[in-house]
């Protein structure tokens, strides 16, 4: 069946490095793309989102870019921080409709 | 303004139990959710209510069951839990157009032996 995937599952960057999450989709459909992060023990949280009519969208420090042609999503955080350091989430709105569904989450880690 | 609250934080429960996750938002929000998170897995849908008095079934629905009790509270029931449901439990709500950002809640750990 159709899915939200990642590349990878773990990701260390240097503090003040651009770090680059990558999540590929197989559900054409689906119009309606959001990141999300979690820290440990808490719920997700709402970064950046983007609609299939647009191909980038940029919010503060973070870019989402959308590449409809392969299926492709990917997260920029610039001049990472520690504070970045979580689990990274891309979800898709499934059916068009109040399903969203997400990847298995990518962990950043942000080495000082 | 507290967002979306859970309880309990923590629950274990021997095969067989049952028990209720409570769920509240303050947010006014319509839509409603219910998720469970496992070791490297993405969030999954159990159910979701679109609005009150309106529940529909996710990606995972089975062993589980949902009453909007209002606007406000989502509660997720375990009628007979079982080892295979122990999970991270989330709840979300979101604004009332049909795709949006959700707000979610700080989870529910919940062991079954």
């Amino acid at each position: 069946g159709e899915s939200v995937g990642l590349h990878l599952p773990t990701l260390s960057v240097q503090e003040g490095d651009n770090s680059i999450i990558n999540c590929a989709y197989s559900n054409s459909a689906s119009d309606y793309f959001i990141w999300y992060k979690q820290e440990s023990g808490k719920g997700p949280q709402f970064i950046i989102d983007i609609r299939s009519n647009m191909d980038k969208r940029q919010g503060q420090r973070v870019t989402v870019l959308l590449n409809k042609t392969v299926k492709h999503l990917s997260l920029q955080i610039a001049a990472t921080q520690p504070g970045d350091s979580a689990v990274y989430f891309c979800a898709e709105n499934y059916n068009n409709n109040n399903d969203m569904r997400f990847g298995a989450g990518t962990r950043l880690t942000v080495k000082p | 303004n507290a967002g979306v609250t859970q309880t309990p934080k923590f629950q274990v429960l021997k095969t067989g139990q049952s028990m209720t996750l409570q769920c509240a938002q303050d947010m006014n929000h319509n839509s409603m959710y219910w998720y469970r998170q496992d070791p490297g897995m993405g969030l999954r849908l159990i159910y979701y209510s679109a609005s009150e008095g309106t529940t529909d079934k996710g990606e995972v629905p089975n062993g589980y069951n949902v009453s909007r009790l209002n606007k406000r509270e989502f509660s997720l029931r375990l009628e007979s839990a079982a080892p295979s449901q122990t999970s991270v439990y989330f709840c979300a709500s979101s604004e009332p157009s049909y795709i949006d950002t959700q707000y979610f809640g700080p989870g529910t750990r919940l062991t079954v032996l």
